[in-house]
């Protein structure tokens, strides 16, 4: 069965500079989330879309940014970056129609900040 | 508002002993609970999920969960630790937000298999 497609898998910047993560959510799931995990850390809900719209907004800082496109696909961007930001980010997606509702995870996406 | 308290941060078994990892929350809602397990450096896999079905819930790999109500509680057990199960495990609740749900994690407990 097909899953949620992060990538990159692994992401390596200089502070200060620009990343964009991807995720590809579970066909006819119309629902994605992102979490940010830093070492040791539970996941950190950061921001979600429900049919390209934003549903919810969790502590996501202000130089980054998400969106959801038509396709459901989702990026999220990460400008001016910080060593603070290095953290395993998971996308995850739902349907609304689902009568569990639950979360489907990616594999993640390692950003490391130099 | 929802929340999850996980009782043990770190949890050590031996081997073929049971399991026990234990999970409080709050709600003012029918909740939804779920518990994850995740692997080192890998994703959250579901292990089991309450939706007001079923009180006794039974999961992958030989897990299973209780809800109790009256004691606000959804217990993760298992009859025998394998080393495979060496892992961190989350406990979720959701919560309706505008149509769609909001997930909120406890701080997760990390189990240690001893040989």
């Amino acid at each position: 069965a097909a899953g949620v497609i992060q990538s990159p898998r692994h992401l390596i910047k200089e502070k200060r500079e620009t990343a964009t993560l991807k995720c590809y959510p579970i066909p006819r799931h119309d629902t994605v989330y992102w979490y940010q995990q830093g070492p040791g850390q539970d996941p950190q809900f950061l921001i979600s879309f429900y049919e390209k719209m934003q549903s919810d907004k969790g502590s996501i800082p202000d130089r980054f940014s998400a969106q959801q496109f038509s396709d459901y696909h989702s990026e999220l961007n990460m400008s001016s970056l910080e060593l603070g930001d290095s953290a395993l980010y998971f996308c995850a997606s739902s349907s609304r129609d689902s009568s569990g509702g639950e979360l489907f995870f990616g594999e993640g996406s390692r950003l490391t900040v130099l | 508002a929802q929340s999850v308290t996980q009782l043990d941060s770190h949890v050590s078994v031996s081997e073929g002993t049971p399991v026990l990892l234990r999970c409080n929350y709050s709600s003012s809602y029918s909740p939804s609970l779920f518990w994850y397990v995740q692997h080192p450096n890998k994703g959250l896999q579901l292990l089991l999920k309450y939706t007001s079905a079923a009180t006794l819930v039974k999961g992958i790999n030989g897990f299973e969960a209780e809800f109790k109500k009256s004691e606000t509680s959804f217990h993760l057990t298992k009859p025998s630790a394998h080393m495979s199960d060496a892992a961190e495990y989350f406990c979720v609740v959701s919560d309706p937000v505008s149509g769609t749900y909001k997930y909120i994690f406890g701080t997760g407990t990390r189990l240690k298999v001893l040989a």
